[in-house]
């Protein structure tokens, strides 16, 4: 089944302590990004990358790290967390070519205290 | 870089009644406009696209119409049902992969 998976769904921790939320895609596509997703603010981009070790700032990179060693993989880094940074995160991947179509993981519900 | 408005944030209508939903965009590059639908504690999904070759695209009950001289464009749902309560969010894109979204609408249908 085509799919985009996330890692943890629910996670709640303590501003300053380093976390990782995983995404893979097993679609083969090129492209993959974050998003935050807060109410009233609608889906913010965090950061995006188009191949293998090039990775793209967004509108709101701030306090966030990406990494793309692998096609499949685009896992966000929160090197210091902290309670501005509790959102609904989202992982996407989509193809390089004549759609754009974003296929979205389950989200992620982050909470820093 | 890219600003997408959209509007109204929130929009009730009776089922069988027709919806419209309006974004505007502000960067006249931009080529491809979709809209996504997001149920309750689920993730966005793509329901609909139009690229800015065409004026506008249909798919059963929903369109989406584009007007690039006024750089707006719009989603519409007619004969709405039950389902089509969620929220739904516009896009417009700003080069390389990336995406600028609108702020969303929350659309209920009354039964």
């Amino acid at each position: 089944e085509a799919q985009v998976t996330q890692n943890p769904r629910y996670l709640i921790t303590v501003t300053g302590k380093k976390l990782t939320v995983t995404c893979s895609q097993n679609m083969n596509h090129e492209y993959m990004s974050w998003y935050r997703q807060d109410p009233g603010l609608g889906l913010r981009q965090i950061y995006y990358s188009m191949n293998v070790e090039v990775t793209d700032k967004g509108d709101v990179p701030e306090g966030y790290k990406v990494s793309r060693k692998e096609k499949r993989n685009f896992p966000l880094i929160l090197e210091s967390p902290s309670p501005n940074q509790t959102s609904l995160y989202f992982c996407a991947s989509n193809d390089r070519g004549s759609t754009y179509e974003q296929y979205f993981g389950p989200g992620t519900r982050l909470t820093v205290t | 870089g890219e600003n997408v408005e959209q509007h109204p944030s929130t929009l009730s209508v009776q089922e069988g009644d027709s919806a419209v939903i309006k974004c505007t965009y502000s960067d006249s590059a931009s080529n491809y406009f979709p809209w996504y639908k997001q149920e309750l504690g689920k993730r966005p999904q793509l329901i609909i696209d139009i690229r800015s070759n065409v004026g506008e695209k249909k798919d059963q009950r929903i369109a989406v119409t584009l007007n690039k001289t006024a750089k707006h464009f719009s989603l519409h749902i007619t004969e709405t049902q039950p389902e089509d309560s969620a929220v739904y969010f516009c896009a417009a894109p700003a080069g390389g992969n990336q995406f600028y979204f609108g702020t969303g609408t929350s659309l209920t249908v009354i039964p």
